[in-house]
């Protein structure tokens, strides 16, 4: 199947800072890629929609100021968590689907945050 | 409004079968996607059904009822290493996956 790589996989930021997430589609090109965070014991839950070169698409009570999504090309999406706090910390999943319509959505290997 | 249910947890032993059933409610259909996730890891995609019937792949099938906005995931033979959450995702008119809260399965020797 397609390798999304994510990265990094883990990291630990002080209360404040910013930390900046990257999502690439290695085999295929993604233009649509996919943001998701997930807490502990609880399921996927979509944070944003992020389309080549145009303005990601925000779920309900996402806060867009914070979560800054930036999808420059056609095989990277990037996730930046600005001013982050420790209820930030959660693990962060993206997914791409090559092309559009119905088509098997691939994850990265997530990133888990962790605000001290 | 769009809804998956699905069982928090599941226990079952090794070597036996166990069944994940899922229900949904969406806004439009356009497939049932099954997906793996052991702790700690991203999902890793089992399945994918559109039509109704049974679709088998190994030790693992995945069935649906469009009518019954159902399907159920059937684990034959467990295998210690089987033991993960199991995803049911639901693909809607805009080709979004609504996903349910996940199925905790847990395999005993």
């Amino acid at each position: 199947g397609a390798v999304v790589s994510q990265h990094p996989s883990w990291v630990i930021c002080k209360s404040g800072t910013s930390v900046k997430i990257e999502c690439r589609s290695l085999d295929f090109q993604a233009t649509t890629m996919f943001w998701y965070r997930q807490f502990p014991k609880q399921s996927l839950m979509l944070m944003a929609t992020s389309n080549e070169g145009s303005k990601a698409t925000y779920e309900q009570g996402v806060e867009k100021d914070k979560f800054l999504i930036n999808h420059a090309s056609l095989t990277l999406s990037t996730l930046t968590v600005t001013s982050a706090h420790p209820e930030d910390s959660s693990f962060y999943i993206c997914s791409a689907k090559p092309g559009t319509g119905v088509t098997e959505a691939f994850f990265g290997q997530g990133t888990r945050l962790t605000v001290v | 409004g769009q809804n998956i249910d699905q069982p928090t947890e599941m226990t079952a032993t090794e070597g036996a079968i166990v069944q994940i059933n899922c229900t949904y409610q969406t806004s439009g259909f356009n497939g049932l996607f099954w997906y793996q996730q052991h702790a700690g890891e991203a999902p890793t995609f089992l399945s994918y059904n559109v039509l109704d019937g049974l679709e088998e792949k190994g030790r693992f099938s995945s069935f649906l009822s469009r009518s019954k906005g159902y399907s159920y995931l059937l684990l034959k033979e467990l295998q210690m290493k089987d033991s993960a959450s199991y995803l049911c995702a639901a693909m809607d008119s805009n080709y979004q996956l609504i996903w349910g809260a996940g199925t905790k399965l847990i395999i005993k020797p």
